[in-house]
């Protein structure tokens, strides 16, 4: 099956600096990629949609300049979250499609806390 | 606003018996469904899913029914096993937005443990 992958699966940074998740296709060419955010015990809140090649489009309240995604490839794309702060410590989770109306796969996620 | 709805955050059930999450929906654009199983730690893997001009699919010991007049879709899962203890969340979907056809919106979760 259709695998995707993530790195790091966790991270601690300090206050300020900035951090950058990877999130793979390793079996397939992902023409959308998706940005997700979990706090403990709710539900999968989507931050942003990424298509290769083009400009992230992020939900409503997520803060794009806070919150960079670059899908330079159809097997990759990244979450940089910059400037990072204790309230960004959260479960952040991709998931890769090959295209519109196909199934989302999920990558196994990324812990980031944020000291 | 939290547009799918899980109202129970936990369910017990003995092995070999059935299990029935249910989800609950607001937004009538909805028109794809899907569940997913969840570990902590780990991302979501796809189970069933059910497209609105259905009202019921099957695969297994699973089967997802789907009343669209009550917006209101439903996990069954028969028998449970021990394995089947996690996170389940549904999610649905709108065909309708365009370029974010997947976008999925995902309910809170019900955490179902199969006892021995």
């Amino acid at each position: 099956g259709a695998v995707v992958s993530q790195h790091p699966s966790w991270v601690i940074c300090k206050s300020g600096t900035s951090v950058k998740i990877e999130c793979r296709s390793l079996d397939f060419q992902a023409t959308t990629m998706f940005w997700y955010r979990q706090f403990p015990k709710q539900s999968l809140m989507l931050m942003a949609t990424s298509n290769e090649g083009s400009k992230a489009t992020y939900e409503q309240g997520v803060e794009k300049d806070k919150f960079l995604i670059n899908h330079a490839s159809l097997t990759l794309s990244t979450l940089t979250v910059t400037s990072a702060h204790p309230e960004d410590s959260s479960f952040y989770i991709c998931s890769a499609t090959p295209g519109q109306g196909a199934q989302q796969y999920f990558g196994p996620g990324t812990r980031l806390t944020v000291t | 606003d939290q547009q799918v709805k899980q109202n129970s955050p936990s369910l017990s059930v003995q092995e070999g018996r059935i299990s029935i999450l249910n989800c609950d929906y607001t937004n009538s654009m909805f028109d794809y469904f899907l569940w997913y199983k969840k570990y902590p730690a780990e991302g979501p893997t796809f189970l069933i899913s059910i497209s609105s001009i259905k009202d019921k699919n099957e695969d297994g010991r699973f089967t997802v029914f789907l009343n669209k007049s009550a917006k209101h879709l439903s996990l069954h899962i028969v028998p449970s096993q021990p394995g089947d203890s996690a996170v389940y969340f549904c999610a649905a979907s709108a065909s309708s937005w365009g370029g974010g056809g997947n976008k999925l919106t995902f309910g809170t979760g019900t955490q179902l443990k199969v006892e021995l």
